[in-house]
């Protein structure tokens, strides 16, 4: 069965600091990874996903994610954390036989000027 | 530029009764699927459909039923509401997985409180 993991509830950085929210996967076969972030009072928002053969992925906002096939890892990174960047963050994997995502238990993100 | 549209955003229920959430979706999406938001428990899939005319159970479906009404929407229903349905309702949509590696679209939730 397919599974992720996000090891950490809650990460907190300094503004202007790197970032990384830590994701690991269980599948078989391919990963189809994602990234998704939520605001408060609001509905999940697609910010980037694997893309096979690319060890890493950019997306929105400045984000970019850290594909380990070894470690089974699909970590979230950014070079310089915002404050705007606060907010709630999911990984996914998508099983590919029956259309089903999986979603880690999220990793709350505080960034602090 | 809608997206996933649910409604109601908001709604208080008292324990016994019962409730439909609806979902629509623009994007031609061929997958539907509700899921609740717990606090610390991530998404938890209720039921989800393939296509225009499947339905499946996911995770938790006990409690729940759906109906895939059209390619469009998809309404979840509560028959006899339980304080334990308390949560945050999210419907999304999704290109099949043939489609290449498609992300799914959230709607912005209904909080359910059920007293």
């Amino acid at each position: 069965a397919q599974s992720v993991a996000q090891p950490e509830d809650q990460v907190n950085v300094a503004e202007g600091n790197p970032l990384t929210v830590k994701c690991t996967y269980s599948v078989s076969g391919n990963p189809y990874l994602f990234w998704y972030v939520q605001y408060p009072n609001r509905g999940l928002q697609f910010l980037l996903k694997y893309i096979t053969g690319d060890n890493l992925v950019k997306g929105s906002y400045g984000f970019e994610a850290e594909f380990n096939k070894s470690q089974t890892s699909f970590h979230l990174k950014k070079p310089s954390a915002l404050v705007s960047d606060s907010a709630l963050y999911f990984c996914a994997v998508r099983d590919g036989n029956f259309n089903k995502f999986y979603f880690g238990s999220g990793t709350k993100l505080n960034v602090k000027p | 530029n809608a997206g996933v549209t649910q409604t109601p955003k908001f709604q208080v229920l008292k324990t016994g009764q019962s409730m439909t959430l609806q979902c629509a979706q623009d994007m031609n999406h061929n997958s539907m699927y509700w899921y609740r938001q717990d606090p610390g428990m991530g998404l938890r899939l209720i039921y989800y459909s393939a296509s225009e005319g499947t339905t499946d159970k996911g995770e938790v479906p006990n409690g729940y039923n759906v109906s895939r009404l059209n390619k469009r929407e998809f309404s979840l229903r509560l028959e006899s509401a339980a304080p334990s349905q308390t949560s945050v309702y999210f419907c999304a949509s999704s290109f099949p997985q043939g489609i290449g590696n498609q992300p799914q679209h959230f709607g912005d939730g209904t909080r359910l409180s059920i007293l």
